[in-house]
């Protein structure tokens, strides 16, 4: 069964803060995705990535970066938090042209 | 660019009525359709997929969904919901380029059933 695990399920931190995101996945996927979550608007593609030390911009890449150094890790980051990234993160993984797979989310609130 | 639209943010159905949530796509070429599934505190769970081929798709949990090219549609049905089914649902369009399939989503639909 395929796991895709996000280091936090709940995070709180500071504006200005940097904030780091953790993803991994266990089935040796080349794709990985960065996805934030808003009532209403569905989920919105952040950042993917294709590969080790491949990534690209997704529909609303401004305020984030991204990081692959390890084909089962994709981490997020915020790199100086502001009130209007309080939302839900998801990540996923995937084979190329096959479904995406889940993580459990992680909601994080910028105070 | 490739849009989804769910008309329904909420709909609320009877344990034992049928089900039917609507989607509605934008998108150039051939679509890749999907039907996932979110519950409280969870991540999303694929229900079914559209690649190609027979339009009437069946899923997992006693879903289906139904490809109408003609209306840009894929609907999402149940014909008996079940109270595990209260849970939020999203859409959403798939294309192809250099990674694959890449996802636009829908704003989702929340069910809520009735006793």
């Amino acid at each position: 069964d395929v796991k895709v695990t996000q280091s936090s399920r709940y995070l709180v931190k500071r504006t200005g803060e940097k904030v780091f995101l953790e993803c991994v996945q266990d089935m040796d996927h080349e794709n990985m995705f960065w996805y934030r979550q808003d009532p209403g608007l569905g989920l919105r593609l952040i950042y993917f990535s294709y590969d080790v030390k491949m990534k690209e911009k997704g529909d609303i890449p401004e305020g984030y970066s991204v990081s692959r150094e390890k084909k089962e890790r994709f981490s997020l980051i915020l790199e100086s938090a502001s009130t209007n990234q309080t939302s839900m993160y998801l990540c996923a993984s995937r084979f190329t042209g096959k479904p995406q797979h889940f993580g459990d989310g992680t909601r994080l609130s910028i105070l | 660019a490739q849009s989804v639209t769910q008309p329904d943010i909420h709909i609320t159905v009877s344990e034992g009525a049928s089900l039917e949530l609507r989607c509605n796509y934008s998108y150039g070429a051939t679509p890749y359709l999907f039907w996932y599934v979110q519950s409280p505190g969870q991540g999303l769970q694929l229900l079914l997929k559209y690649f190609s081929g027979d339009t009437l798709v069946q899923g997992i949990k006693g879903f289906e969904a139904e490809f109408k090219r003609s209306q840009s549609s894929f609907n999402l049905r149940k014909p008996s919901v079940h109270w595990s089914d209260a849970a939020e649902y999203f859409c959403a369009v798939g294309a192809l380029n250099n990674a694959g399939n890449m996802l636009t989503f829908g704003g989702g639909t929340r069910l809520m059933v009735k006793p």
